[in-house]
């Protein structure tokens, strides 16, 4: 069975203060991960995804196999990155992802 | 434009009424998802579909109903079943490349009054 876990339900930070929001993932294969953004009043949509191995709005991910975590971080958060965020995995050929329970991000200014 | 179009946006539906929601993609994906969203609980599956004429039971199908008779169109009916229906249901559509990630509707919002 697979199971992706965000321990944080909300992260509080200041503007530009260095943000992680964390995403560990229970798989025995080969993962594929992802991160999606929902901004207030807009619709979820995907952020970054693993395989891509790019930086979007200046968040990165790594995909560590040795602690399966896929934890996103970015140096220097903005106001603008206040959002929902969720964690998701494929796995074993299925194309559905298991999501997350989200972590709410608030940046302060 | 491509997207994904899911109406309504708001819904009240009556004790024992069924309702049914709309979605529509243009974007030529094979797969289509109906996901159900509520507060501290994440995105749970409800019905998928990776072809026409074919669907397959979610996490949380009972009281839900599906059908894909067309390869753009993928409506969902909540049924007088459905225990607790008032919830925020997103439509997502997916090409086969599943590397590419899902495409989101802007969602539907229903209430039994």
């Amino acid at each position: 069975a697979q199971r992706v876990t965000q321990p944080e339900k909300l992260l509080s930070v200041f503007k530009g203060a260095p943000v992680e929001l964390k995403c560990n993932y229970s798989y025995s294969g080969s993962p594929e991960l992802f991160w999606y953004v929902q901004y207030s009043r807009q619709r979820l949509q995907l952020l970054l995804r693993h395989i891509s191995r790019e930086s979007i709005k200046g968040f990165t991910a790594d995909l560590n196999k040795g602690e399966t975590s896929f934890h996103l971080k970015k140096p220097f958060a903005q106001e603008e990155d206040s959002a929902m965020y969720y964690c998701a995995l494929s796995g074993g050929g299925s194309y559905i992802p298991t999501f997350g329970r989200g972590t709410s991000l608030i940046v302060h200014p | 434009d491509g997207g994904i179009t899911q109406s309504p946006k708001y819904l009240f539906r009556k004790e024992g009424q069924n309702v049914t929601l709309s979605c529509e993609q243009n974007l030529n994906h094979d797969a289509m998802y109906w996901y159900r969203q509520d507060p501290g609980q994440g995105l749970r599956l409800i019905y998928y579909s990776q072809i026409v004429n074919d669907f397959q039971k979610g996490d949380i199908a009972e009281g839900y109903s599906v059908s894909r008779e067309k390869k753009e169109s993928f409506p969902l009916t909540v049924t007088s079943a459905q225990k607790n229906p008032t919830a925020f249901y997103l439509c997502a559509s997916m090409n086969v490349d599943r590397g590419r990630g899902y495409t989101f509707g802007s969602g539907t919002r229903l209430t039994v009054v």
